[in-house]
């Protein structure tokens, strides 16, 4: 049963354009949204998170929405830069340690 | 400060054998969890400690066991190796658990043959 998935596996983007990344999940008892970036060798760091009272946060060039009714989490990077490169995993929990992980989404921004 | 440190980074390991792997976190970090990853799977959860206490599972064999020290150091092991059991293990850790993000060290590569 795969409560999360990012149906995307990779996606490329122009330098300076806008990148978009989609998460969908079932569980509705999902309270707190992450997002996490990884680079090859390396573990996941955290990027951005929100609480299901928000259904927005910003920080810098990163922006995360969440639309409860449709069970969708985006990311949205803009501008893209080519460090940005890497993949990204959506993550979700309900206020306990564990957290389920989406299956990530290569970015590749080409300069 | 120094970050969540695993080791040993690569392992080989045939089937049958089995494995420990170490975890230290963050200075002042008492939440210690572990996470399996694997192409096409993502991060799965294998377990959670605080305080030298198990307080989360995942959905994982008898086979994978952890325990955490006094010092908030923490070890898995798996025995009985499977050649399914080849993935990157992920150590994190954050001061108290909950909502808090995870600061993830940069894993260790099991491979079974």
């Amino acid at each position: 049963d795969q409560q999360v998935k990012q149906n995307s596996p990779s996606l490329s983007v122009q330098e300076g354009r806008i990148s978009i990344l989609n998460c969908d999940y079932t569980n509705s008892m999902f309270d707190y949204f992450l997002w996490y970036k990884k680079y090859p060798a390396e573990g996941p760091t955290f990027l951005i998170s929100i609480s299901s009272i928000k259904d927005k946060n910003e920080d810098g060039r990163f922006t995360v929405f969440l639309n409860k009714s449709a069970k969708h989490l985006s990311l949205h990077i803009v501008p893209s830069q080519p460090g940005d490169s890497a993949v990204y995993f959506c993550a979700f929990n309900f206020g306990n340690e564990k957290l389920t992980f989406g299956t990530g989404t290569r970015l590749t921004i080409i300069p | 400060k120094a970050g969540v440190t695993q080791t040993p980074r690569y392992l080989i390991k045939t089937r049958g054998q089995q494995v420990t792997l170490s975890c230290s976190p963050i200075s002042g970090h008492r939440s210690v969890s572990w996470y399996q990853q694997t192409p096409g799977q993502g991060l799965q959860f294998l377990f959670e400690y605080f305080s030298e206490t198990q307080r989360n599972k995942g959905n994982f064999p008898g086979r994978f066991s952890g325990r955490q020290f006094s010092n908030s150091r923490s070890e898995m092991n798996v025995s009985t190796l499977e050649l399914g059991d080849s993935a990157l293990y992920l150590c994190a850790s954050n001061y108290e658990g909950g909502n808090s993000p995870l600061h993830f060290g940069n894993g260790t590569r099991l491979t079974v043959t």
